[in-house]
């Protein structure tokens, strides 16, 4: 079965300390890994699709790297309107659904 | 691009009214489309995958009619909440997925129900 942990739960960082999230995932043969947004009240915003170990995606203060067993979110000198939930989800390649595995979530608090 | 809207963004109904939510794919064409349901603080519950021309394909426990799913065009797929009851006040989010080898899945803005 495919899984997805997210941690931390939630994280609360200042404005201007850079930190990372961490996605753990098992599955049987990964097709892809993604990386979203959450507002409260809001649907997730895509940010980032990864698809083999060793790649690595840059979104203005985010970049996301991936292994072959976790995929981490850096979160550069964030701001408070970095504050959000951001959820991974992976696809497996035999998922003839193409359905998406969430994990938790973690939610980002950025104090000014 | 890859823009994924839903309609209405609130709702509410009568106990034992149904209500029907729209989710079209606006700027891309969507053969699958997919139906969440997100309770407060939790993550995403997959309810079904939805399949233009064909029926959806529900997940263990999701009550196919109680929520009826219907795509009938590359770019529309609905959910009706039949017989709604207080506890399916939730919010409801689809997400539509892109065609071609690498695709991704982009999700609208969400509709959140209440039941009275």
């Amino acid at each position: 079965e495919d899984q997805v942990t997210q941690s931390p739960e939630a994280l609360r960082l200042q404005e201007g300390e850079s930190s990372s999230l961490n996605c753990s995932y098992t599955v049987s043969g990964l097709r892809g890994l993604f990386w979203y947004r959450q507002d409260p009240g809001k649907g997730p915003e895509f940010l980032f699709t990864l698809y083999s170990a060793g790649e690595e995606k840059e979104k203005e203060r985010l970049k996301a790297t991936l292994t072959k067993k976790e995929s981490f979110l850096h979160i550069t000198a964030p701001k408070p309107e970095d504050s959000a939930t951001y959820l991974c989800a992976v696809q497996a390649a035999n998922n003839a659904g193409n359905m998406l595995t969430f994990g938790g979530g973690t939610r980002l608090m950025v104090k000014p | 691009g890859a823009v994924v809207s839903q309609h209405p963004s609130r709702v509410i109904c009568k106990s034992g009214t149904s209500v029907k939510i729209e989710c079209r794919s606006l700027d891309f064409q969507a053969t699958t489309m997919f139906w969440y349901r997100q309770f407060p603080k939790k993550s995403l519950m997959l309810m079904a995958t939805s399949n233009e021309g064909s029926k959806a394909t529900y997940e263990q426990g999701v009550e196919k009619d109680k929520f009826l799913i219907n795509h009938a065009s590359l770019t529309l797929s609905t959910l009706t909440v039949t017989s709604a009851h207080p506890e399916d006040s939730s919010f409801y989010i689809c997400s539509a997925r892109t065609e071609g080898r690498y695709y991704e899945q982009y999700f609208g803005p969400g509709t959140r129900l209440t039941v009275t």
